[in-house]
């Protein structure tokens, strides 16, 4: 039933440095992505989406990249800032449905 | 000025009583959603709402039930409450619902409910 899995729940990243949080989905009929951050105690956030017909979005220091033969997006952040450090969730969906979440993943930016 | 707003934030309550969680959104949305975020972490959707269409997550008990008075607000009335059920639930919205959202949904800060 998980259709979208962060394996990784947690990550370590120096400051300065890239952080690529990595997720993998197994539902082909998914056209658009999108990847959330959430703070403690707070809502996931919008982030950064990217459409099935592209395979890289970039906004600022942010930036998606989709691979679809390999069913599985990236998330890469350069450089990383320790107000990054968040829990970062992505999330799928066909054809304008309901958004399917993976478990997040925990990233830490070192100072 | 908060996008969306809910309370409680925090709830604790017995096993079998019945509660409700607010939601209210100003973003003039038309479609709002709840969400259950169990102790996996996983953020399965439950509801989703228009002023035309309830879709409802076939998984979900039918003691949930969502009530929208108007286009901004969705709460969320919790039928017998049990053990299973403590959570922490977030309401989202966004503009174009199911089958028409290729719009980011905007979350509320989530209520932690515990059932004792």
């Amino acid at each position: 039933d998980q259709q979208v899995k962060q394996n990784s729940p947690s990550l370590s990243v120096q400051e300065g440095r890239i952080s690529i949080l990595n997720c993998d989905y197994t539902n082909s009929m998914f056209d658009y992505f999108l990847w959330y951050k959430k703070y403690p105690a707070e809502g996931p956030t919008f982030l950064i989406s990217i459409s099935s017909i592209k395979d890289k979005n970039e906004d600022g220091r942010f930036t998606v990249f989709l691979n679809k033969s390999a069913k599985h997006l990236s998330l890469h952040i350069v450089p990383s800032q320790p107000g990054d450090s968040a829990v970062y969730f992505c999330a799928a969906s066909a054809a304008g449905n309901q958004f399917y979440f993976g478990t997040g993943t925990s990233l830490t930016v070192i100072p | 000025d908060t996008a969306v707003s809910q309370t409680p934030k925090y709830l604790v309550t017995q096993m079998g009583n019945d509660k409700s969680i607010k939601c209210e959104q100003n973003l003039g949305h038309d479609t709002m959603y709840w969400y259950k975020q169990d102790s996996k972490k996983f953020l399965k959707i439950m509801f989703s709402y228009n002023n035309k269409e309830l879709i409802i997550n076939e998984t979900v008990p039918n003691r949930f039930s969502p009530k929208s008075p108007d286009k901004a607000h969705l709460n969320l009335h919790i039928n017998s409450l049990e053990l299973g059920d403590s959570a922490v639930y977030f309401c989202a919205s966004s503009q174009g619902g199911w089958g028409n959202s290729y719009n980011e949904q905007f979350f509320g800060p989530g209520t932690r409910l515990t059932v004792l």
